[in-house]
């Protein structure tokens, strides 16, 4: 069965710096699908990068880029320049590619950005 | 963009008594849509999978005769939580997949529902 993991229950960024959310998944699958999500204090989750398995670029959406590493099974989140509105917390999530659309869900991340 | 409505988005019932919380999918349809839990601090966790026209696919350890899921059109789901207990209380959250976007579109989350069993 997959797993996923985040290892960090909290971090913490100084406004206007980068921060990196780890995440690691296990899998014996080669193709499938990864997805980081924001849920800030109104709990709406909200799509924030995705990254498809076969693609060896990394994903990129503005501030937000990944580093995905499909050897290490490693798919890392960076944020750069943070911002008051980024706190929330974030859940990396996998899914099988062919799935019925389950998400295996990792722990989270609380983002805390300092003013 | 695709839009994914759940109500209510608060309840507070008393122990005992139902509670019907509905997911739609606005502008899209959707064959499959998902429950899920969410205890404070914690992450999602999945009840089962809705359907359309079919028995919704329970989790294991999650009561179908207690979690009613009914998933009767292509645009409404609904997740009746019967002879609530205050044990129930938590965040349930929706979500729902357009039928007709291709493999890799992403889930629509509604923005949950917050169950208070008193």
């Amino acid at each position: 069965a997959q797993t996923v993991t985040q290892s960090q229950p909290e971090m913490s960024v100084q406004e206007a710096e980068t921060v990196t959310l780890s995440c690691t998944y296990d899998t014996s699958e080669s193709d499938y699908y990864l997805f980081w999500y924001k849920q800030p204090p109104s709990r709406q989750m909200i799509l924030v990068i995705r990254q498809e398995a076969y693609k060896q670029q990394n994903a990129t959406e503005n501030r937000f880029s990944v580093n995905f590493q499909k050897a290490a099974k490693s798919f890392s989140l960076k944020i750069s320049d943070s911002q008051l509105g980024d706190a929330a917390m974030y859940f990396c999530a996998y899914r099988s590619a062919d799935s019925n659309y389950q998400l295996i869900w990792g722990a989270g991340t609380k983002l805390i950005i300092k003013p | 963009g695709a839009v994914v409505s759940q109500h209510p988005s608060r309840v507070i019932c008393k122990s005992g008594t139902s509670v019907k919380i509905e997911c739609r999918s606005l502008d899209f349809q959707a064959t499959t849509m998902f429950w899920y839990r969410q205890f404070p601090k914690q992450s999602l966790m999945l009840m089962a999978t809705s359907n359309e026209g079919s028995k919704a696919t329970y989790e294991q350890g999650v009561e179908k005769d207690k979690f009613l899921i009914n998933h009767a059109s292509l645009t409404l789901s609904t997740l009746t939580v019967t002879s609530a207990h205050p044990e129930d209380s938590s965040f349930y959250i929706c979500s729902a997949r357009d039928q007709a976007v291709n493999y890799n579109s992403p889930l629509h989350f509604g923005n949950g529902t917050r169950l208070t069993v008193t």
